[in-house]
């Protein structure tokens, strides 16, 4: 079975502070991809970023950063010196290489303060 | 990415009536999917539209309830059958290309059902 835990519910921050958003997934498969979607309050997803399984590889886009550990399962969001328009709820999620269903994690709703 | 539109964009209905949501795409995609989420929820796959035969539904979900069409590889529809309370979510469309291995969504239809 998979599953997506993301077990922060809810964090505040003031901007400027630093923040890493966990996420830990669960797979028997060896060949998987690991994303991270956005939701700002007007309801659409972002895509952010995907990984898949053979590349451990830790990958930085301007102020986003994710840090991949297969030997822990996890794949965190750290988004550094927070800005408001960076509140949303903040959605990791595990596909099947033969699979099309996403399998989505609760989420982590982000609140930056001014 | 893709430009995906959704209408309609929000709505309020009644009880026991039935509302039709477009997902239109500016190009041709190889799959197109609708997912569900629910009031302070994760996101839940309904199904994958599959162009020119039935739906293929995910478990729980069922074609007598939402009805899917795809007419052609740029547009789906998704009807919410016989409504009730308990189907107001946030109804989103989901597409991907070939080879991209990666869902970009729609900016999804907020149903609230009285």
């Amino acid at each position: 079975a998979q599953k997506v835990t993301q077990a922060q519910t809810e964090i505040s921050v003031v901007e400027k502070e630093d923040v890493t958003l966990d996420c830990v997934y669960e797979t028997r498969d060896t060949t998987y991809y690991l994303f991270w979607y956005k939701q700002p309050p007007s309801g659409e997803l972002v895509f952010l970023i995907r990984r898949n399984s053979f590349d451990e590889q830790n990958e930085i886009s301007g102020r986003y950063s994710w840090n991949f550990q297969k030997s822990t399962s996890s794949f965190n969001f750290t988004i550094t010196a927070s800005q408001v328009v960076d509140s949303a709820v903040y959605f990791c999620a595990l596909i099947r290489d033969s699979s099309y269903k996403l399998i989505f994690g609760s989420g982590t709703r982000l609140l930056v303060r001014p | 990415s893709a430009v995906i539109s959704q209408k309609p964009s929000r709505d309020i209905c009644q009880r026991g009536t039935s509302l039709t949501i477009q997902c239109q795409v500016d190009s041709q995609v190889t799959m197109m999917f609708w997912y569900r989420q629910q009031p302070g929820q994760s996101l839940t796959l309904i199904a994958t539209a599959n162009q020119g035969s039935e739906a293929t539904y995910e478990s729980g979900f069922v074609i007598d309830k939402f009805p899917i069409s795809r007419p052609n590889l740029t547009f789906s529809t998704l009807t919410v059958s016989n409504m009730s309370p308990e189907d107001s979510s946030i109804y989103l469309c989901s597409v991907e290309y070939t080879g991209a291995d990666t869902q970009y969504f729609g900016p999804g239809t907020r149903l609230t059902v009285l």
